[in-house]
């Protein structure tokens, strides 16, 4: 069965830093999303992407917020310059349509900002 | 904007005991809904799905769900549970907003089956 793929697993990063967080959707999905989950709340939208734009963000992505799909594979989550309240679960996910007949939900990649 | 409440936080059962999740959603138009599960330490995962037709759907390993239209709910039944059930559980509406769709899910529901 298809699987979107999340990397790293783990990222333990410097509050002020960059990071990345690398997803590979599905391959002939053509909506992508990212969600995050903060330890013991509820899973919470982030963004979603089609057609090499943004087509929904919520209020948490904010400017320190970005995403690409840079070689059609690839769909990236960035956070620009990190802080702790960032800890949290980030999940990818990827539909081949708005999402009616659901999401494939990535592994996850936990990040922990210190 | 669409809200979704998962009313129990937190659910504790004997193994065979018959389970019961409940889902409400606040939103006037036609809503996509969906149960997803998420095994410790693990990612979510689709459970089942409703957008149209029979209101009773079935999803994998022996749970079902009951699309209420008039109550705007979305119970999640299992008739006996098994230790194995032991997962977070999320309610998940999807609903056109401003010519998009934007999924919206419930704080969710932490299951503990004992053995």
């Amino acid at each position: 069965e298809p699987e979107v793929t999340q990397t790293p697993s783990h990222q333990v990063t410097q509050m002020g830093q960059e990071v990345i967080l690398r997803c590979v959707p599905i391959s002939n999905h053509l909506y992508f999303y990212w969600y995050r989950q903060i330890l013991g709340q509820k899973v919470e939208f982030l963004v979603s992407f089609y057609n090499n734009e943004i087509s929904e963000k919520s209020e948490i992505f904010d400017d320190q917020f970005s995403v690409e799909r840079p070689d059609g594979s690839n769909f990236t989550l960035k956070i620009r310059s990190t802080k702790l309240e960032d800890s949290a679960m980030y999940f990818c996910a990827s539909s081949r349509d708005r999402g009616n007949y659901g999401y494939t939900f990535g592994s996850g990649t936990r990040l922990t900002v210190v | 904007a669409q809200s979704v409440s998962q009313h129990n936080h937190h659910v504790i059962l004997s193994e065979a005991a018959s389970l019961e999740l409940g889902c409400n959603y606040s939103y006037g138009g036609t809503v996509n809904l969906f149960w997803y599960v998420q095994y410790p330490g693990q990612h979510l995962q689709l459970l089942l799905k409703y957008f149209s037709g029979d209101p009773l759907v079935k999803g994998i390993k022996g749970f079902e769900a009951e699309f209420i239209k008039s109550k705007f709910s979305f119970n999640l039944r299992k008739p006996s549970v098994q230790w194995s059930d032991t997962a977070e559980y999320f309610c998940a509406v999807n609903a056109r907003t401003g010519g998009s769709y934007i999924p919206t899910f419930g704080r969710g529901t932490s299951l503990i089956v004992h053995p």
